[in-house]
């Protein structure tokens, strides 16, 4: 979707490594939403934000870690990743109040 | 139990064939269903929202809820080669913005 985008597409790193993929979003969304999509279990959220500096874990957060200090960016960090977080990441945005959700075009995380 | 069970496929049908993708779903509080459409390698798009129960049509798209079942569906009619691609269901509670979504079915229509 072109109101939200994600950095870098592609990424291949190395166990141990820290990584940050950024997304960035224009539509002026409340809520923004971290996702992991892998074969078998379909999207599993990581960590929301629900405004500047607000922010909640979802159901796989162990090993992530989240800021929002704009609007309209949300970081996801793996402070030291696992061959276990290579997968497919998904950022999302909703606005106050909005039930559906608009997605970005994802990000291939591959850990070696 | 998972909140919201998704057959996964995958589903081949050949071109024009009607498609019925379906999900089910243990809250009776969901209020919001939503149904997702992801092409390979791309994110999820929205392509059917819907509130409570009842059919709602879109070209050749129809979603239906049926609450008393906890049950929803998506219907493609003439399904097309374009079609080919995987559906996730979604639905969310009436307050709160915590998205369920299901594992997603891959449906290959075959020209």
């Amino acid at each position: 979707d072109a109101g939200i985008t994600q950095s870098p597409r592609h990424k291949v790193t190395e166990t141990g490594t820290p990584v940050t993929l950024r997304c960035h979003q224009t539509e002026n969304h409340r809520y923004m939403y971290w996702y992991r999509q892998d074969p078998g279990h379909g999207l599993r959220l990581i960590h929301y934000s629900y405004g500047v500096k607000d922010t909640d874990k979802g159901e796989v957060s162990d090993g992530y870690s989240v800021s929002r200090s704009k609007t309209e960016d949300f970081l996801l960090t793996l402070e030291s990743a696992t061959s276990s977080q290579t997968s497919v990441y998904f950022c999302a945005a909703g606005g106050t109040g909005a039930n559906v959700l608009t997605f970005g075009a994802g990000s291939r995380l591959t850990v070696l | 139990q998972k909140e919201v069970e998704q057959d996964p496929g995958p589903l081949s049908v050949p071109e024009g064939a009607i498609v019925s993708l379906n999900c089910t779903y243990s809250n009776s509080a969901f209020q919001y269903f939503m149904w997702y459409r992801q092409y390979s390698r791309k994110g999820p798009e929205l392509l059917m929202y819907t509130y409570s129960s009842g059919n709602k049509e879109d070209g050749r798209f129809t979603a239906q809820v049926d609450k008393s079942s906890k049950y929803i569906s998506l219907f493609i009619r003439d399904s097309q080669p374009s079609d080919s691609a995987t559906y996730l269901c979604a639905m969310i509670l009436n307050t709160g913005n915590q998205f369920y979504f299901g594992t997603g079915t891959s449906l290959t229509v075959i020209p």
